[in-house]
């Protein structure tokens, strides 16, 4: 079955430090990236996406991430992050050609001002 | 912008009463889906539907059915609500195979 895996549950930072959440997926064929956020109080949004071409993706808020095929990974960047950045934040993977999304259990970061 | 909406933001029932989540989404989507987020568990799959009349069992779909007669509606019912139901569930939206698009969610307690 497939499986999203994000390595920290918990992590926490000060403001202007470099971002680096983990990810990788089981599944080997063709798949389609997302990483996914939720601001407290706030809906889950999209934060950015890879589909095909450019595996180096950049989305919202100054986030990037990395698709590696051979390492099966799909990690979150940010070089300096806010205060504003404290969320909670989800990788979900699906097959090319499935409808449905595949969530990994999320990483709640925390930002100390 | 896709707008998704859910019907209540915060609902309290009893155990054993049959409750009734509602989400309209109005960009036209063929796909929608009820989840349950719980912490430490992030988002399971209950229900998915990819049309009208249409649906699939999701991951952890005991103890729920869900109704689709309109392509922008998609309701969960929870036939006898019991405690371990309670929960955050969210309602999602998409277009084939592209990103998911999501309501506020409704916390549901059962008491």
């Amino acid at each position: 079955a497939q499986s999203v895996s994000q390595h920290n549950h918990h992590v926490i930072l000060s403001e202007a430090a470099s971002l680096e959440l983990g990810c990788n997926y089981s599944y080997g064929g063709t798949v389609n990236l997302f990483w996914y956020v939720q601001y407290p109080g706030q809906h889950l949004q999209l934060l950015l996406k890879y589909f095909s071409g450019d595996p180096l993706v950049k989305g919202i808020k100054g986030f990037e991430a990395e698709f590696i095929k051979s390492k099966f990974s799909f990690n979150l960047r940010k070089p300096s992050v806010q205060w504003s950045d404290t969320a909670e934040y989800f990788c979900a993977v699906n097959e090319n050609r499935d409808d449905k999304i595949i969530f990994g259990k999320g990483t709640r970061l925390h930002i100390l001002p | 912008d896709v707008k998704v909406t859910q019907s209540s933001r915060y609902l309290v029932k009893r155990t054993g009463e049959k409750v009734f989540l509602e989400c309209v989404q109005d960009m036209d989507h063929e796909n929608m889906f009820w989840y349950r987020q719980d912490p430490g568990l992030g988002l399971r799959l209950i229900y998915f539907s990819y049309d009208v009349k249409m649906k699939e069992k999701g991951d952890i779909p005991e103890g729920y059915s869900v109704s689709r007669e309109k392509k922008e509606r998609f309701s969960l019912i929870l036939e006898s609500a019991s405690t371990n139901q309670t929960s955050m569930y969210l309602c999602a939206s998409s277009l084939l195979t592209t990103e998911q698009y999501f309501g506020p969610g409704t916390r549901l307690t059962v008491t």
